[in-house]
């Protein structure tokens, strides 16, 4: 059975520090997603992770997927408040048809 | 641009009623999903849904059914809900583009049972 755990659950940061959350999954698998959920909002999608070694950036974020480590990293660069949300990884097993498994979000706030 | 609507963003039903949550989509996609999404748990899947006529148990579907009579709506049911059933819940459809998936969610509704 697919299991995904994200590390912190919660985070509290000041702005301009950088930090990092973390996304360990339990078995083989080459697609990770992001996404980012704003506070009573639905949830966006913010990365698609493909391969062993693949890179996304967009802005101030940054992801990373290592699947012989099955770890997934979301980087944050001197974080603005803008960024404070909640955050969940998603893996799926790569077969046609099988769900998306989400680990549990990690709450981001980001003081002024 | 797609879109995933869901009939309404808050709900107030009290214990033992039969509850509907409409889901709809209009990009055609053949899978869809219910999640719940509770504080500290994250999204959990009730039920999900292939193609007309089909579905498949989540994690959590006890105390739940489900219905996808058309592509484009999935609903999901309570049968007699209960207090332990109020949560927020989000509907997603997602297609298949090359290696990967696309999933859209709607904007959720947030349920009450008192």
């Amino acid at each position: 059975e697919l299991k995904v755990e994200q590390n912190p659950l919660f985070l509290s940061m000041q702005e301009g520090k950088n930090y990092t959350i973390y996304c360990n999954y339990s078995t083989t698998s080459d697609r990770l997603y992001w996404y980012r959920q704003d506070p009573g909002k639905s949830l966006e999608s913010l990365f698609v992770l493909l391969s062993n070694g693949a890179v996304k950036q967009e802005g101030r974020l940054m992801a990373s997927l290592d699947t012989k480590a099955r770890l997934s990293t979301l980087h944050i660069t001197a974080a603005v408040h803008d960024l404070s949300a909640t955050y969940f990884c998603a893996v799926d097993m790569g077969h046609r048809d099988d769900k998306i498994i989400f680990g549990k979000g990690t709450r981001l706030h980001i003081l002024p | 641009d797609v879109k995933v609507t869901q009939s309404s963003r808050y709900l107030v039903k009290r214990t033992g009623e039969k509850v509907f949550l409409e889901c709809v989509q209009d990009m055609d996609h053949e899978n869809m999903f219910w999640y719940r999404q509770d504080p500290g748990l994250g999204l959990r899947l009730i039920y999900f849904s292939y193609d007309v006529k089909m579905k498949e148990k989540g994690d959590i579907p006890e105390g739940y059914s489900v219905s996808r009579e058309k592509k484009e709506r999935f609903s999901l049911i309570l049968e007699s809900a209960s207090t332990n059933q109020t949560s927020m819940y989000l509907c997603a459809s997602r297609e298949l583009t090359g290696i990967h998936y696309e999933q859209y969610f709607g904007p959720g509704t947030r349920l009450t049972v008192t």
